[in-house]
């Protein structure tokens, strides 16, 4: 079985340029989460889908962050403009949600911003 | 509010030692579920163990147990007879219900030295 893809692996910008992070969960997972981690840092949510539906996005920076997941597969995150404190690792996480809340992550994107 | 607390910041063993890891955990949810993963060097965090709240049986799986009490609000782990391979980053992870977002503790840098 496949896991959560994630690209690109690494990303360099500079600030107020915008960024997009692709993710492919997999095959069969209804929930796709976007977490945030800082280095040295836990993940945090940034949002959560079920199918194609946003379930949570309470902690997502509307002003420049975005997310969305067209037929309820592939997802896309946005950041847009960057700004310095956005450098960060960009998880992207998915779960058959009957199955007792086991998420399974991806590689990650290593975002940073100069 | 979920919370989770990791007091251990980095933890440096010599191989074949055990390492017990500390996590406490608040929450007013009377059902919630416990996890614990590994994010090696790569990144990638990876599934180790999950735990839920009406079930305080402490398990023994291959070289990792762990010891839940909800008396304390803890949720500990142990790596038995460690490796180099174990040095990794841990979280400790609390989920209200299954498919909800994961609140994660700021993690535990493990070091096994050869």
């Amino acid at each position: 079985e496949a896991g959560v893809a994630q690209s690109p692996r690494y990303k360099i910008i500079e600030k107020r340029q915008s960024v997009a992070f692709w993710c492919n969960p997999i095959s069969g997972h209804a929930t796709l989460y976007w977490y945030q981690q800082i280095l040295g840092q836990g993940p945090k949510l940034l949002i959560q889908f079920q199918n194609n539906g946003v379930v949570d996005d309470s902690q997502l920076p509307k002003d420049r962050f975005s997310a969305e997941r067209l037929k309820g597969v592939d997802s896309t995150l946005k950041i847009q403009p960057a700004k310095l404190e956005d450098s960060a690792v960009y998880l992207c996480a998915s779960s058959f949600v009957r199955v007792m809340g086991e998420q399974f992550f991806g590689p990650g994107t290593r975002l940073t911003v100069l | 509010a979920q919370k989770v607390t990791q007091a251990q910041t980095e933890i440096s063993v010599v191989e074949k030692e055990d390492v017990t890891l500390d996590c406490v955990y608040e929450t007013r949810d009377t059902t919630y579920y416990l996890f614990w993963y590994k994010q090696p060097p790569s990144g990638e965090l990876v599934f180790l163990i999950r735990r839920n709240s009406f079930d305080e049986q402490n398990e023994i799986s291959g070289r990792y147990s762990w010891n839940f009490q909800k008396s304390t609000s803890s949720f500990n782990f142990t790596i038995t007879a460690s490796q180099v391979v174990d040095s990794a980053v841990y979280f400790c992870a609390l989920t209200k219900a299954a498919g909800n977002k994961l609140t994660f503790g700021g993690g535990t840098r493990v070091l096994v030295k050869p």
